[in-house]
């Protein structure tokens, strides 16, 4: 399809393992979000990418989250040493920066469980 | 920095009748603002969007208007359907970069 996707849509792991969530943007979209969601919440910003430009990292939560963009497209959001607290749905989204509405365009989510 | 909230996180609506959902913003330089709806296991999706430079943006069966004076933004759903239950949040952003999502309104359709 053409929209964003985001891959593992569910993901169970132990407390203490590293886990890596990625997803797939909207061909030629060059702004890519990451945001948290967790159950009942609003959406928690976490990292932005654009272009070449240095991302904004001004929302991860501590130094054990980093995310990477990879020749301007796919996008992996690493989480190490997973505690409970990071038990949540990790939103991707897409936009093409420069065009009329800036919308932002979103994943269906991953799923992550921290036992 | 901007916050983002939202005057009421449940509302619920007889169906047919019209809903109204508010969310206030806290950065006066906020210049851009988007109304998403979410339903149960799914992302985001974009209702209607509006600028700065407007008060008003109308869609199908949708209306946004932008009220600068008191940072505030408000969602009308016209003849509210079934459908329509879902959580609705609003975006906010300054030149569309980083957007700031509000908690979230659920909205209900009573038959």
């Amino acid at each position: 399809g053409a929209g964003v996707s985001q891959s593992p849509s569910n993901k169970v792991t132990e407390k203490g393992k590293d886990v890596e969530l990625r997803c797939d943007p909207i061909s030629g979209h060059t702004a890519l979000y990451w945001y948290r969601q967790s159950l009942g919440q609003g959406l928690e910003f976490l990292i932005y990418f654009q272009g070449n430009s240095a991302p904004d990292k001004s929302g991860l939560p501590s130094d054990r989250f980093s995310a990477e963009r990879t020749g301007g497209s796919v996008s992996t959001l690493t989480i190490q040493r997973t505690q409970q607290e990071d038990s949540a749905v990790y939103l991707c989204a897409s936009s093409q920066q420069g065009a009329n509405t800036g919308e932002l365009f979103f994943g269906e989510g991953s799923r992550l469980t921290v036992l | 920095g901007e916050s983002v909230g939202l005057h009421l996180p449940t509302l619920s609506v007889q169906e047919g009748d019209n809903s109204i959902i508010n969310c206030a913003y806290s950065n006066s330089a906020s210049d851009y603002f988007i109304w998403y709806k979410q339903e149960s296991g799914k992302g985001p999706q974009f209702i209607i969007d509006i600028r700065s430079n407007m008060d008003k943006r109308q869609g199908q069966r949708v209306t946004v208007l932008l009220n600068k004076t008191v940072k505030h933004l408000s969602l009308q759903i016209a003849a509210t359907q079934p459908g329509d239950s879902a959580v609705y949040f609003c975006a906010v952003s300054n030149y569309g970069q980083n957007f700031v999502f509000g908690p979230g309104t659920r909205l209900s359709v009573l038959p």
